[in-house]
């Protein structure tokens, strides 16, 4: 049972648009969301968190709005740019007495020229 | 420079042969964490410690084991690897688990295959 679901598995955005990646979770007990950018070959990334306290956080082209009410976040990055092609994972924290985390299956963006 | 370092990079064994894919970080993290990557599950965590002597289940265990005895290493141990264990594995390690402290830093992987 997939606690954390990115039901897109690939996007492809023109550069200079937003692009906007969704992830949907379904447990209450997660604290904190991350996103993670991953190139082929390498290790994810950390892009940007949000605590289950607030609901938007900002970190220059990319913001991460969360809707607890809808157990849904989402990633926008604006202006898109070629070399944000790449696999996005969301990752939520579980905290039950110790810090687990579940990751999505990622989104793949294409960012085209 | 501050990272995470998995060795080795690649490996193909066979059904049964015990193995070991080490993992260090150099920044004095607490939080350390193994991850395996396949097509269409995404990454999923198999161990993680909070503290040295300190570890936990993520959510798929089964057939591995990991120990912290130092503050900087994480080994993962396969005691006998099986063709279900073949993925790409991460470590990653995080200074803690406050507000600041969620971003974890992940090493380059290890592809592992076993026939």
């Amino acid at each position: 049972d997939q606690q954390v679901k990115q039901n897109s598995p690939s996007l492809s955005v023109q550069e200079g648009r937003i692009s906007i990646l969704n992830c949907d979770y379904t447990n209450s007990m997660f604290d904190y969301f991350l996103w993670y950018k991953k190139y082929p070959a390498e290790g994810p990334t950390f892009l940007i968190s949000i605590s289950s306290i607030k609901d938007k956080n900002e970190d220059g082209r990319f913001t991460v709005f969360l809707n607890k009410s809808a157990k849904h976040l989402s990633l926008h990055i604006v202006p898109s740019q070629p070399g944000d092609s790449a696999v996005y994972f969301c990752a939520a924290r579980e905290h039950s007495g110790t810090y687990k985390y579940i990751f999505g299956t990622g989104t793949r963006l294409k960012v085209l020229a | 420079e501050a990272q995470v370092t998995q060795n080795p990079r690649y490996l193909i064994t066979v059904t049964g042969k015990k193995l070991t894919v080490t993992c260090s970080q150099n920044m004095n993290h607490e939080y350390m964490s193994w991850y395996r990557q396949d097509p269409g599950l995404g990454l999923r965590q198999i161990y993680y410690s909070m503290n040295v002597e300190v570890t936990d289940k993520g959510d798929v265990p089964e057939g591995y084991k990991v120990s912290r005895k130092e503050k900087r290493n994480f080994p993962l141990i396969l005691e006998s690897p099986s063709p279900n264990q073949t993925s790409l594995y991460f470590c990653a390690s995080s200074r803690g688990w406050g507000e600041v402290f969620n971003e974890q830093f992940f090493g380059p992987g290890t592809r592992l295959t076993v026939l």
